[in-house]
């Protein structure tokens, strides 16, 4: 079965920086596009970024752009998300999550992780 | 990128439906058919409960169905059961490769 397991959350101060990872098993990494998503303490979901398939083309939302960085090793069947420069606003549970078709992104998620927690403070 | 406009709570009554809406722009929601929608229990990770407008995925009971007309999606939730109750949230690809969600609605079974 499809599993997504995120890790690396933490508590870091602000300006600081932090790599979360999203190990996967179940099927077959390399074939599917791969998102990070977030969620502040109770409030609403928010795309993070977007990775194609093979690495080749990745998306960020605008909130994170230019800060954070997504990657991906096939290899390992490893996802990361590379955060720099965090601030308190960052502060969230940041989920991993599998697109429903192979090859580039669809957009749906069909697969989630079950979260880690960042908290961003001084 | 901005979020789509979904309603802060909706309810009703065991057995009854509900209708959830999820309001965007033509570069959004108007302009393509990847609306998708998400339940969400509390302290849970998000579940797809509707794919591509109106497509459920294998295990979604058939009490859900999702529709587009214009800027606007539906969910609707028919036979209202007590495990409805959850947060509830659209999405939709967006131009330049964007994902946009809605702000998300709670769904309350009275």
């Amino acid at each position: 079965q499809v599993q997504l397991v995120e890790s690396g959350g933490g508590v870091v101060q602000p300006g600081r920086s932090l790599r979360l990872s999203c190990a996967a098993s179940g099927f077959t990494f390399s074939s599917y596009a791969m998102y990070w998503v977030r969620q502040a303490p109770g409030k609403g979901l928010e795309w993070v970024a977007v990775i194609s398939y093979d690495g080749s083309n990745k998306y960020y939302g605008d909130s994170v752009k230019g800060r954070f960085t997504i990657s991906r090793d096939n290899s390992k069947n490893k996802l990361y998300l590379q955060m720099n420069s965090l601030r308190t606003e960052d502060t969230a549970v940041y989920y991993c999550a599998r697109d429903r078709k192979t090859g580039y992104s669809s957009s749906c998620l069909e697969y989630w992780g079950q979260g880690t927690l960042v908290t961003v403070s001084s | 990128q901005s979020a789509l406009t979904q309603p802060p709570s909706a309810s009703g009554s065991p057995g009854q439906s509900v209708t959830i809406s999820c309001t965007g722009t033509s570069s959004d929601v108007g302009g393509y058919n990847y609306v998708s929608w998400y339940q969400q229990h509390p302290g849970k990770a998000p579940k797809l409960m509707i794919y591509e407008v109106s497509k459920r995925p294998s295990g979604v009971p058939d009490r859900f169905s999702g529709s587009k007309s214009g800027n606007t999606a539906s969910l609707t939730v028919s036979g209202l059961q007590a495990e409805d109750e959850a947060d509830y949230y659209c999405s939709s690809y967006a131009a330049n490769n964007n994902v946009v969600f809605g702000g998300g609605t709670k769904l309350t079974v009275l």
